[in-house]
């Protein structure tokens, strides 16, 4: 079975700064699929990136990129520029590929990021 | 474009009372998705169907829990003779059996008292 670690359980940085926020994950699989997932304050989840494990090029989203180290596993989400508005939960999450139909995400703990003025 | 609708939003219920919830998926997504997810936890996989077919049960679906998918379209996951242990947000997500994104629904809060 897939596991999903977020070593962080809190964060805060100050607005305009960077913060990287880690993922680790343990798997057997060579196909499958990461995400980083965003849950504000009594709002809806929302996708923030993904990233292929079949592509070495890590994926970028606006302020938003990642580190994907496949040999080490680790899958590590840099938010550039932070705003008020970024503070939230944050999830990692893995899905496996398959032909017949992707798994259910499977989801860290998460980490909360305060972003102060 | 509507998204993935969660009823009721929030509910209060005594133990041992049973509820239900619904989940709307974005029109023609054939697969859908349920999980749980405790104060400061990340979500919890429960179930998930493809069309009305339920493809797997997480170890945490207990048989006081039951989910269906009638016709392919809505949701509905029932929770019977609630505990205290059952307070929880219920989220419901949808997808594309051929995409790797899948859209929430804002969740229903359950509280057992």
């Amino acid at each position: 079975a897939q596991t999903v670690t977020q070593s962080q359980p809190e964060m805060s940085v100050q607005d305009a700064e960077t913060v990287t926020l880690s993922c680790t994950y343990d798997t057997s699989e060579n196909n499958y699929y990461l995400f980083w997932y965003k849950q504000p304050p009594s709002r809806q989840m929302i996708l923030v990136i993904r990233q292929e494990a079949y592509k070495q090029q890590n994926a970028t989203e606006n302020r938003f990129s990642v580190n994907f180290q496949k040999a080490a596993k680790s899958f590590s989400l840099k938010i550039s520029d932070s705003q008020l508005g970024d503070t939230a939960m944050y999830f990692c999450a893995f899905m496996k590929f398959q032909y017949s139909g992707n798994t259910p995400l499977v989801f860290g703990k998460g980490t909360r990021l305060s972003v102060i003025a | 474009d509507t998204g993935v609708s969660q009823n009721p939003r929030h509910k209060i219920t005594k133990r041992g009372q049973n509820v239900t919830f619904r989940c709307d998926p974005i029109s023609e997504h054939n697969r859908l998705y349920w999980y749980r997810q405790t104060l400061g936890q990340g979500p919890e996989f429960l179930t998930y169907f493809q069309n009305e077919a339920q493809l797997e049960k997480s170890r945490l679906l207990s048989d006081r829990f039951s989910a269906e998918r009638p016709k392919g379209s809505f949701s509905t996951l029932e929770i019977q003779r609630t505990e205290q242990g059952d307070s929880a947000m219920y989220l419901c997500a949808s997808s594309l059996i051929v995409r790797n994104t899948i859209y929430f629904g804002e969740g229903s809060w359950l509280t057992v008292v």
